[in-house]
């Protein structure tokens, strides 16, 4: 069973403060992709990203694929209230389960003013 | 506007009492999904489809059914509601590149 772990689980900033979140596996991914989920909404994809020690950048945020697409990271600079939200990572293989996308648990952050 | 819609938005049931989700796409994706969401448990796959008149399994099947019968449309059905069914529903739609999701049904069984 491939799993992906997410740490920490929670994290309260202040505004302006920078913070990286993780997500680790002890299994190869095709892809592997980074949403953002609102209280009472669904979750909204960010990034997908597929190639070993690829690096993405999306305006504030950073993402980035382990060179052995087991594990990936997000780093937001300057956090922003904005920022507020629970970030998901997700794994995809498009060989096996029919490339459905396995979750980790989240990483709730809070950035207060 | 494009994307998924999920209907009701919100369901309270008795224990035991059956219902419908409702899941519609204007994508023309293949592929949709059923997912629960509950804390500290994160998104669980239900059942997912491929494609219209499709359907399988996915990590926590049991006390639900599903039908594709259209490709925009997938139904999530619940024949004998149970308390542990109490859960946040998404479905989602998938790209080449990533999920579509709706904004959640949150049901209560009590």
């Amino acid at each position: 069973t491939q799993l992906l772990e997410q740490s920490p689980q929670f994290l309260s900033i202040q505004e302006g403060e920078n913070l990286t979140v993780y997500c680790n596996s002890s299994s190869v991914f095709s892809s592997l992709q980074w949403y953002r989920q609102e209280p009472g909404e669904g979750p909204v994809l960010l990034v997908t990203v597929v190639t070993g020690g690829e690096v993405k950048k999306l305006k504030r945020l950073t993402f980035q694929f382990g060179d052995a697409r087991k594990d990936s990271s997000l780093h937001i600079t300057a956090a922003q209230p904005g920022d507020t939200g629970l970030y998901l990572c997700a794994g995809m293989n498009y060989g096996g389960s029919q490339g459905n996308l396995i979750f980790g648990k989240g990483t709730k952050l809070s950035v207060k003013p | 506007n494009a994307g998924v819609t999920q209907t009701p938005k919100f369901r309270v049931l008795k224990t035991g009492q059956s219902m419908t989700l409702l899941c519609a796409q204007d994508m023309n994706h293949e592929y949709m999904y059923w997912y629960r969401q509950d804390p500290g448990m994160g998104l669980r796959l239900i059942h997912y489809s491929v494609g219209e008149g499709t359907t399988a399994k996915g990590e926590v099947p049991d006390g639900y059914n599903v039908s594709r019968l259209k490709k925009q449309n997938f139904l999530l059905g619940l024949e004998s509601a149970a308390p542990s069914q109490t859960s946040v529903y998404f479905c989602a739609s998938r790209t080449l590149y990533g999920y579509t999701f709706g904004s959640g049904t949150r049901l209560t069984v009590v």
